[in-house]
This record gives C-alpha cells, structure tokens and sequence, in this order.
C-alpha cells in the first residue's frame, strides 16, 4: 500500500539546535518526494522536493531508498521555522499526492 | 506559480444541507485536484477534475456525496452533499503546475 509516515506529531527545539524532521514512506514505484510547510494562517506550500536536490531556507532532504525514507533536516533551527511540516509522496504519472499527517515544528527561544 | 482563491473560507452548516465551495485559479491548468483534512488527520484526496470530462474519484468518496463541476480551465466547483457532522473538515482545492502543486487557502466547513 501506498503510505507516507510521520511519526512525530510534535518537534520541539530550542533556536540554534539542529532539528529532523522524520519521513518514512512505502511505494511500490520510483517515488517522486516533497516537504510542505504551512506556516501559521498561511496556505500549504512548497518547501523542497528529492529532484532538485537543493537547499531551501537552509533545510535539506535526502531520499534514502534503501531505508524508504525522506527526513528534512537543519542544522541550525530558527524561530521563523515554526510551521507544521508535511511530507508528500506524488505518484507516477498522476500527479496525485499521498500525504503524511504532519509534524508540528516548534522553535524555542 | 499559481495563485489560488477559494470560497468560502469558513462556513457553519446545518446537517442535511448542502454546501458548494469555489476554486478560482489566476491561469489556466488542466488539473485540478480537492483535498480533505479531518481534524487531526492529513490530506486526503477527494477527487481530481479535468475540464471536459467527468472527475475522478478516490476510493472511498462518490460523487453523490462530493458532486464536482469543472466548467473552465481555471474554476472549480467542490459541492458537500446531505452533510453530517462526521464532513466537519478542512477542504482544499490544489492544482499542480510546473512540476509543483500549489494549493488554497482552504475552507474550514463545520456542522452542526
């Protein structure tokens, strides 16, 4: 079955400390991964995808799939990363997104 | 990019009514896509919707229940059918351009 995993509900650092953010997915084809972020009264939207390989507001995210899995990583957290933190399979050819229930990020000073 | 509008944002319904929510897009797209999110849960997706042709339903949503109508390339219409209490939910229109989907503001829907 096709499933994306998160299973922090909840990811309190405080500023400075390096934050992950945990993704597991199950996929039977070549998966295409992203990282939502929906920042507080703000609409869903992008963060960074396993494509492009790049780093976004200095977040990355490696696709390991021998261990089918897409964790976000930062080393050094801000408080302007508080937001609730998506991750997101698209299949193949179809555009539609399988999406995990989300981890809240909160940033302590 | 693409820039979506959605209506209403938030509504309080009666169970038993019906409630018919607007996707507005600022360019035309071939696809677009409704989402659901129940209290706690994540995104689900209800349907896609091709203009010109009938939308596409997940396992688990009817169109009786979620009729939808995509009379243009850039509107959507998502309609909540005979409502319970159990449709109180977050939904949300998305489209996926340039390699990207972008997604509403969302419309909160409670009943009650």
């Amino acid at each position: 079955a096709q499933r994306v995993t998160q299973p922090e509900k909840l990811l309190s650092v405080f500023k400075g400390a390096p934050v992950e953010l945990k993704c597991n997915y199950s996929y039977s084809g070549s998966p295409e991964l992203f990282w939502y972020v929906q920042y507080s009264r703000q609409r869903l939207q992008l963060l960074l995808r396993h494509i492009s390989r790049e780093s976004i507001k200095g977040f990355t995210a490696d696709l390991n799939k021998g261990e089918t899995s897409f964790h976000l990583k930062k080393p050094f957290a801000q408080e302007e990363d508080s937001a609730m933190y998506y991750c997101a399979l698209a299949t193949s050819g179809t555009y539609k997104y399988i999406f995990g229930t989300g981890t809240r990020l909160k940033v302590l000073a | 990019s693409a820039v979506i509008s959605q209506k209403p944002s938030r509504d309080i319904c009666q169970r038993g009514t019906s409630l018919t929510i607007q996707c507005q897009v600022d360019s035309q797209v071939t696809m677009m896509f409704w989402y659901r999110q129940q209290p706690g849960q994540s995104l689900t997706l209800i349907a896609t919707a091709n203009q010109g042709s009938e939308a596409t339903y997940e396992s688990g949503f009817v169109i009786d229940k979620f009729p939808i109508s995509r009379p243009n390339l850039t509107f959507s219409t998502l309609t909540v059918s005979n409502m319970s209490p159990e449709d109180s939910s977050i939904y949300l229109c998305s489209v996926y351009k340039g390699a990207e989907a972008f997604f509403g503001q969302g419309t909160r829907l409670t009943v009650v």
